[in-house]
């Protein structure tokens, strides 16, 4: 089955510089990669995602680059903001598959003003 | 617009006792539903999904079951909480064929 690994599970940066958090995963079917952010005592919210016929998206400060060869991708935060200070967790799923996202362990981030 | 309600926010509860946690979706109808568990630091855990009433599709072995009487509602319990049932859990919906999740907003339980 999928696996996912995501790293770092820390990282503090400075306010204004930028973020990045990278995942791997095992199953090359799977075509379908969400980022959330997990705010403390919340549920995740969806922030972005990418579909493997896409390498790269991007939504004002926030963008994913997907290498499907190596079977990596990864989140880039630019301009961090204190507001940014959350957990991330990247997840991959394979089209039509009626689960299930499978999910990394999440990456604390804090932005420090 | 679609809402997802849960409840309860946070629940202690005695070993031994049982659990009932629900979950509810507006605004569509016939969604896949699903319960995760988050444990501390670590990442989100699929326990039961579902693509219909009645059907549940179990993930991990474990002292939880999970139900559906209704299209838009999921119940996720236990008859006897152990203390390792601790966790915050998660109920999640998504449309039929879609691939994006949407998450409540967590159960924090805490057996003791």
């Amino acid at each position: 089955g999928e696996n996912v690994e995501q790293h770092p599970s820390t990282l503090s940066v400075q306010e204004g510089d930028s973020a990045v958090i990278k995942c791997t995963y095992s199953d090359s079917a799977s075509n379908y990669f969400p980022w959330y952010k997990q705010e403390l005592g919340k549920g995740p919210q969806l922030i972005i995602d990418i579909r493997s016929n896409v390498g790269e998206k991007k939504d004002q400060r926030i963008a994913v680059t997907l290498n499907k060869t190596a079977k990596h991708f990864s989140l880039h935060i630019t301009e961090t903001q204190p507001e940014d200070s959350a957990v991330y967790f990247c997840a991959a799923r394979k089209w039509g598959s009626q689960g299930n996202l499978i999910f990394g362990k999440g990456t604390k981030l804090s932005v420090k003003p | 617009s679609q809402t997802i309600h849960q409840w309860p926010a946070t629940l202690v509860q005695p070993v031994g006792s049982p659990l009932s946690l629900e979950c509810t979706v507006e605004g569509t109808s016939n969604p896949n539903l699903y319960w995760y568990r988050q444990a501390a630091g670590r990442g989100l855990q699929l326990l039961f999904y579902s693509v219909g009433i009645g059907q549940i599709s179990s993930e991990v072995p474990q002292n939880l079951s999970a139900s559906r009487p209704q299209d838009r509602q999921f119940i996720l319990s236990s008859k006897k909480l152990l203390l390792s049932d601790s966790g915050f859990y998660l109920c999640a919906w998504s449309r039929q064929g879609s691939t994006e999740a949407f998450f409540g907003q967590g159960t924090r339980l805490t057996v003791v």
